[in-house]
């Protein structure tokens, strides 16, 4: 089975300080993404990353920044936290597309950081 | 853009039928995914269409029409373990996933 594993389950942190959220999946897996999930909001696209080294922004990318300095893992980093950085973090690994097919593209994601900023 | 509709929340009693619609327009399609959610937990895939129709699998089944924009999940002899949010996320050529607003199922004895 597929393991994305989150480094915490649950952060506090203080405004302004750095934050790293690690993620680790096992499973060979080119692709790598980190959402934020707020309720009545959904799961936003935060970052991306389609192989080492490699980083694309997503949907709400400001105040974050990532890494990925090996394929198997992928970091999120909060500059300065900020109050308005409270959420649930999930991040997520696929297979690269190699074929037409979407199905083989679905997402396995790791059980979530709940950050709260003080 | 991808706007993607699902009822926000839905209550339904155990051992019913529930069918959670979910409407999306989207350039690209190639395919709609079904995720669920437990509380606190990560998302798990549910089921994938790509062509018009009923996939069953099991209790549960997933519909789409590609041209109608349009799929539901329809779940079977509900117990109480489904109590859980279900997220829809049509997926374009080429492009990411889009996440519905889910759609919190209660269901209650």
């Amino acid at each position: 089975d597929v393991k994305v594993t989150q480094s915490s389950r649950y952060l506090v942190k203080r405004t302004g300080e750095k934050v790293f959220l690690e993620c680790v999946q096992d499973m060979d897996h080119e692709n790598m993404f980190w959402y934020r999930q707020d309720p009545g909001l959904g799961l936003r696209l935060i970052y991306f990353s389609y192989d080492v080294k490699m980083k694309e922004k997503g949907d709400i990318p400001e105040g974050y920044s990532v890494s990925r300095e090996k394929k198997e893992r992928f970091s999120l980093i909060l500059e300065s936290a900020s109050t308005n950085q409270t959420s649930m973090y999930l991040c997520a690994s696929s297979p690269a597309g190699r074929t037409s097919e979407a199905a083989n593209e679905k997402l396995f994601f790791g059980s979530g950081t709940q950050l709260s900023v003080l | 853009g991808q706007n993607i509709d699902q009822p926000t929340e839905m209550t339904a009693t155990e051992g019913a039928i529930v069918q959670i619609n979910c409407t999306y327009q989207t350039s690209g399609f190639n395919g709609l995914f079904w995720y669920q959610q437990h509380a606190g937990e990560a998302p798990t895939f549910l089921s994938y269409n790509v062509l018009d129709g009923l996939e069953e699998k099991g209790r549960f089944s997933s519909f789409l029409s590609r041209s109608k924009g349009y799929s539901y999940l329809l779940l079977k002899e509900l117990q109480m373990k489904d109590s859980a949010s279900y997220l829809c996320a049509p997926k374009s050529y080429g492009q990411n996933f889009v996440f519905g607003p889910g759609t919190r199922l209660s269901v209650l004895p």
